[in-house]
């Protein structure tokens, strides 16, 4: 069976920076491509960005919200994804999904919370 | 960028069919991909590739797609269906991931 496990989530103050981890099992992670997704208070979900497998290149994209802020990246012999949030918003507040990608989301994380506020 | 509209709401009486629908320009040449989320819960993938469902998903749940309109049909309501669905599809232009604004289904 396909496990995610996010961590990582809390509560930082806008401008700040943090990281969160995606611990993968039941798949062979590797050639894994990996999406975070998240979903505001109240609010619909968002893609954040993606990984694709090393054997794909290794490339990352984000969507617009987050771009230049956010960065995603992988350890296969961890079988880990992370995602560090730097220059934080309020707006960023949100659970935070790891998911697995295959152009869709197959598998997802149970969400880890990120809060950010003053 | 490319952009789905669903309707913020659907009400169906147990036993009836519910319809959900995902509007964008020319979805019909996308594959649009659907996730049933209940309250506190992670989405959960219902349909794929417009009409194929993962293991598990019960044969009530099917879509199409064609033109601007893809569509979740959910046959049989049962109250368990009552959730947030949300249609999703791959940008290939901008090579991002799209997803829809959301529909609470009720069942009443």
């Amino acid at each position: 069976e396909v496990q995610l496990v996010e961590s990582g989530g809390g509560l930082v103050k806008p401008g700040g920076s943090l990281r969160l981890s995606c611990a993968a099992s039941g798949i062979t992670f590797s050639y894994a491509w990996m999406s975070w997704v998240r979903q505001a208070p109240g609010k619909g979900l968002e893609w954040v960005g993606r990984i694709k497998s090393k054997s794909d290149g290794g490339t990352t994209d984000y969507g617009a919200p987050v771009k230049g802020r956010f960065t995603i990246s992988r350890d296969d012999s961890k079988n880990t994804l992370y995602l560090q949030m730097n220059s934080l918003k309020i707006e960023d507040t949100a659970v935070y999904y790891c998911t697995t990608d295959n152009y869709y989301m197959d598998v997802w994380g149970k969400g880890t919370t990120v809060t950010v506020s003053s | 960028s490319y952009v789905l509209t669903q309707p913020p709401s659907v009400s169906v009486a147990p036993g009836k069919t519910a319809r959900i629908t995902c509007g964008g320009n020319n979805i019909g040449s996308n594959s649009v991909h659907w996730y049933q989320q209940k309250p506190g819960q992670a989405p959960v993938l219902v349909i794929y590739y417009d009409s194929d469902r993962p293991s598990g998903i019960p044969e009530r749940f099917s879509g199409s797609n064609s033109g601007n309109t893809a569509t979740l049909t959910i046959s049989r309501v049962e109250a368990g269906d009552e959730a947030d669905y949300y249609c999703q599809v791959w940008d290939s232009i901008s090579d991002h991931y799209v997803f829809g604004t959301g529909t609470k289904v009720t069942v009443l």
